[in-house]
């Protein structure tokens, strides 16, 4: 079964920890996406990679970045955890000629 | 500015009838493809339904079809034979342009099944 995954379902951090979230595919996809999703905003793309090493800010960047060293690994970093980036996170992945995403099954991410 | 909009925050349907659920877009591009989402409490996407900015035919897959109103740049979902599992956020997304891949998403519809 192909598969993305999201390294933690649940996570507490508190104010001005660095926070890494990690996500793996196995489905060899060139594309990798991170959104997040509030109540009310539906799901907000943050960063989005076409490749290995390659990033693209998505609508909401800020306080955020992202590495991408390996095909299969896309990680989302919060240099400076703040509370109102207490969200879920949503990853996805896709093939470049595929049209629709696989997602993981989501972070829940609070800050306290 | 908002590209994707469901106006709908929450919508109610008796068990075996059809719902629509209403989505709209904004977009100058002549080549997008839209799509509707499913995400039950647990928390997963699941992929129901693609259209395609080209298609000539609306988009149909089991009890979903996709009312595709491209001059009115609408693009309905339609649940028929509702069912109570059928109870979920439900997400139109829109990609545009023919090369690229990431997706915008709208706020959503909570959409219950009353038994």
């Amino acid at each position: 079964d192909v598969k993305v995954t999201q390294s933690s379902r649940y996570l507490v951090k508190r104010t001005g920890e660095k926070v890494f979230l990690e996500c793996v595919q196995d489905m060899d996809h060139e594309n990798m996406f991170w959104y997040r999703q509030d109540p009310g905003l539906g799901l907000r793309l943050i960063y989005f990679s076409y490749d290995v090493k390659m990033k693209e800010k998505g609508d909401i960047p800020e306080g955020y970045s992202v590495s991408r060293e390996k095909k299969e690994r896309f990680s989302l970093i919060l240099e400076s955890a703040s509370t109102n980036q207490t969200s879920m996170y949503l990853c996805a992945s896709s093939s470049r000629q595929g049209r629709g995403y696989t997602f993981g099954s989501g972070t829940r991410l609070t800050v306290v | 500015a908002q590209k994707i909009t469901q106006t709908q925050p929450g919508m109610f349907v008796q068990e075996k009838e059809a719902v629509t659920l209403d989505c709209t877009y904004d977009t100058s591009d002549p080549s997008y493809g839209l799509f509707w989402y499913k995400q039950p409490s647990s928390g997963e996407m699941i992929f129901l339904i693609y259209q395609g900015s080209y298609d000539q035919q609306n988009a149909t897959e089991g009890r979903y079809s996709l009312n595709f109103q491209k001059a009115r740049k609408s693009a309905n979902l339609v649940i028929s034979a509702s069912q109570l599992g059928d109870s979920a956020m439900y997400f139109c997304a829109m990609r545009e342009g023919y090369n690229n891949n990431d997706m915008r998403f709208g706020a959503g519809t909570r959409l219950t099944v009353k038994p």
